[in-house]
C-alpha cells in the first residue's frame, strides 16, 4: 500500500504562475522531507518539516506540515523554468530511511 | 559547498557480471545509505550504514548486494551477480545523524544491465 501520495502527478505552468503540491500520508507524519530531482544532480534537500503546523520557506518555495490532515504541501510563488523538475515528499522513518512519495513532475512554460 | 559524489555515472554491465558502485560521503558525515530508482518508479531505500556495520536494510537488499567502507572516504554497493531487474538509478546519500538529520545525495550512477 502506499504510504505517501503526491498530487498531481504532474503540472505544466506558465512562469510567473503560481502553484502547490500536494503530499498525504497513510501514517503519523514525524517528519517530512522535500526533495527536487533533476536528471544528472541527484535529489536536491530543499526543506524538512518536523511539528504540525510548522511551515519553511526557501527562496519562493513555502512547505507546511499539517499534522492532522497527515499532509504537507509545497507552494512556488512566481514560478521560473529553473523550479521545473520533479518534487519528491519524503516521510522520515522515525530511524533512518527515508520513503518516498510517488512524486510530482512540474514543467515551467517560458 | 561539500556534496557526495558518485562515480561510475554510467554503467553497462551484462546479467551474471558482478558490479562495483563507489561513493564518496560527505567528510564528517556517519551514516551512509544507499537508494534505488528504477526508470518511472519511486525512489526506494535499500540500506543504510553505520560505524562499519549495516544499521538498516529493506527486502530488496538480498544476498546479491553488498556495501562496505573500504576506507576512510569510499562508500561502495556490489552487486555480485547482475540481473535485468537491477537496472535502475542508484543513489548514495549521507547524514550527520540519524533519526530524521537530513540525507545529502549524490547524482546517482545509471547502472543497465544487458
Amino acid at each position: 500500500s502506499q504510504e505517501l501520495e503526491q498530487s498531481p502527478q504532474s503540472l505544466i505552468v506558465q512562469e510567473g504562475k503560481n502553484l502547490t503540491i500536494n503530499c498525504t500520508s497513510s501514517k503519523t507524519l514525524y517528519g517530512l522531507y522535500w526533495y527536487k530531482q533533476k536528471y544528472g544532480e541527484g535529489l536536491i534537500f530543499l526543506m524538512m518539516l518536523q511539528k504540525g503546523g510548522e511551515e519553511k520557506s526557501h527562496e519562493k518555495i513555502t512547505a507546511k506540515l499539517d499534522e492532522k490532515k497527515q499532509q504537507s504541501s509545497l507552494h512556488i510563488t512566481a514560478s521560473q523554468p529553473s523550479h521545473a523538475g520533479i518534487y519528491l515528499c519524503g516521510l522520515s522513518g522515525g530511524y533512518q530511511k527515508v520513503t518516498f512519495g510517488t512524486g510530482t513532475k512540474l514543467q515551467v512554460i517560458p | 559547498e561539500p556534496e557526495v559524489t558518485q562515480t561510475p555515472s554510467h554503467q553497462v554491465t551484462q546479467m551474471g557480471q558482478e558490479v562495483i558502485l563507489r561513493c564518496v560521503p560527505i567528510s564528517n558525515h556517519l551514516y551512509f545509505y544507499w537508494y534505488r530508482q528504477i526508470l518511472g518508479q519511486k525512489v526506494e531505500f535499500l540500506v543504510s550504514f553505520y560505524n562499519n556495520e549495516i544499521s538498516e536494510k529493506s527486502e530488496i537488499f538480498d544476498d546479491q548486494f553488498s556495501v562496505e567502507r573500504p576506507d576512510g572516504s569510499n562508500f561502495t554497493l556490489k552487486i555480485r551477480s547482475t540481473k535485468l531487474e537491477d537496472s535502475a538509478m542508484y543513489f548514495c546519500a549521507s547524514s550527520e545523524a540519524s533519526g530524521g538529520a537530513t540525507q545529502y545525495f549524490g547524482p546517482g550512477t545509471r547502472l543497465l544491465v544487458l
